[in-house]
């Protein structure tokens, strides 16, 4: 059962464009989502996270939106630059004590093309 | 420089044999965990520990066993009963606070043969 779904495997987009990275849920509970990037061979580092009691919150290039009616969030990163291609995780925290595991999506690769 | 170490980085083992690997933190994180990637599968968890001498089995928990003897360690031992061992595997750390982001170590990719 897929609580975290990214039904995107790829994207790709011209440099200096806007990428946008969309992500479902299933989950009621969860309170916080997260969205990591990923390069090969290396650990994911964390990019941005937004409280479920939120709708948007900035960091940069880097803005998340969130639609609690509608189980979706989406990665925004204006302007795109190659440094941006990678894999990128979205992930969800449940709320509750002994609950804080993230729970991740299966990933969206990012293109920037030149 | 504060961070998680993973050892070793590329691993082979042959079928039957257990492996283990290792992760340390120096960032005085309580929380510890353990995801392993395949492709097109995302990261799923193993296994993770809030507490030292305390820890909870993950969704994919079956053929692996972990310890948390000190604060700063995690190892993950992939045993023979693994059926799937093959994949990269990463150790995680957290202040399991708020958002509870997880700072990941480099990553171990384990081959077997």
């Amino acid at each position: 059962d897929q609580q975290v779904k990214q039904n995107s495997p790829s994207l790709s987009v011209q440099e200096g464009r806007i990428s946008i990275l969309n992500c479902d849920y299933t989950n009621s509970m969860f309170d916080y989502f997260l969205w990591y990037k990923k390069y090969p061979a290396e650990g994911p580092t964390f990019l941005i996270s937004i409280s479920s009691i939120k709708d948007k919150n900035e960091d940069g290039r880097f803005t998340v939106f969130l639609n609690k009616s509608a189980k979706h969030l989406s990665l925004h990163i204006v302007p795109s630059q190659p440094g941006d291609s990678a894999v990128y995780f979205c992930a969800a925290k449940e709320w509750g004590f002994g609950n804080e595991k993230l729970t991740f999506g299966t990933g969206t690769r990012l293109t920037i093309i030149p | 420089d504060g961070g998680i170490t993973q050892s070793p980085k590329y691993l082979f083992r042959k079928e039957g044999q257990n492996v283990t690997l290792s992760c340390e933190q120096n960032l005085n994180h309580d929380a510890m965990y353990w995801y392993r990637q395949d492709p097109g599968q995302g990261l799923r968890l193993i296994y993770y520990s809030q507490i030292v001498n305390d820890f909870q089995k993950g969704d994919i928990a079956e053929g692996y066993s972990v310890s948390r003897e000190k604060k700063e360690s995690f190892p993950l031992t992939v045993t023979s009963a693994q059926k799937n061992p093959t994949a990269f595997y990463l150790c995680a750390s957290s202040v399991p606070t708020g958002a509870n982001v997880l700072t990941f170590g480099a990553g171990s990719r384990l081959t077997v043969l």
